[in-house]
């Protein structure tokens, strides 16, 4: 697609639930990460998927966080029995590969906890 | 480091004036920068680089300056406008942190807010 499309925009979800967020790469874009952002502040790296390399976990928070990436395109972050800190926009970026840093950001998921 | 559990710095402009946001990176490897520009309710959008080979690049009314001496690495906005408001993000790639050569380390952000 044109641009890397996420879904849904906004999610209001109760506390222990489980969330699926979808994330759609640029066509073409090997490379796919998340990130998170809570109320005015900045980006927190969670995941990095790279081809059909390991991802880089490193950032995620806790095991409730958790997300997959198939046939090299579309990734689902999958955040499992929410609380409350886990309210924040939840952004996706892809880029072209490894070591192209010419990431185009998504608009991101608002998750609210409730 | 990467900027989590910190409130933004904030700089507040008249339109016309120019602009000056700063950002102090970490790691000396790093040999690519990159300024993204968040608006409200979106995600950062792509602004200006430069490579560590360089220290100054110009784009359309926005300068970029790196001083590697001090690590330290500055967006220039001439005649800023109101919709330049936005939150202002530099970010460094750390070619020297193992499995995390293919991203990016983004800075804490600067609040930008331009008076009319």
């Amino acid at each position: 697609g044109a641009g890397v499309s996420q879904s849904p925009s906004n999610k209001v979800t109760e506390k222990g639930k489980d969330v699926e967020l979808r994330c759609d790469p640029i066509s073409g874009h090997t490379a796919l990460y998340w990130y998170r952002q809570s109320l005015g502040q900045g980006l927190e790296f969670l995941i990095y998927f790279q081809g059909n390399s390991a991802p880089d976990k490193s950032g995620l928070p806790s095991d409730r966080f958790s997300a997959e990436r198939t046939g090299g395109s579309v990734s689902t972050l999958t955040i499992q029995r929410t609380q409350q800190e886990d309210s924040a926009v939840y952004l996706c970026a892809s880029s072209l590969g490894w070591q192209d840093y010419g990431y185009t950001f998504g608009s991101g998921t608002r998750l609210t906890v409730v | 480091g990467e900027s989590v559990g910190l409130h933004l710095p904030t700089l507040s402009v008249q339109e016309g004036d120019n602009s000056i946001i700063n950002c102090a990176y970490s790691n000396s490897a790093s040999d690519y920068f990159i300024w993204y520009k968040q608006e409200s309710g979106k995600g950062p959008q792509f602004i200006i680089d430069i490579r560590s080979n360089m220290d100054k690049r110009q784009g359309q009314r926005v300068t970029v300056l790196l001083n590697k001496t001090v690590k330290h690495l500055s967006l220039q906005i001439a005649a800023t406008q109101p919709g330049d408001s936005a939150v202002y993000f530099c970010a460094e790639n750390m070619p020297d942190r193992g499995s995390t050569l293919g991203r990016l380390y983004f800075g804490r952000g600067t609040q930008l807010t331009v008076w009319p």
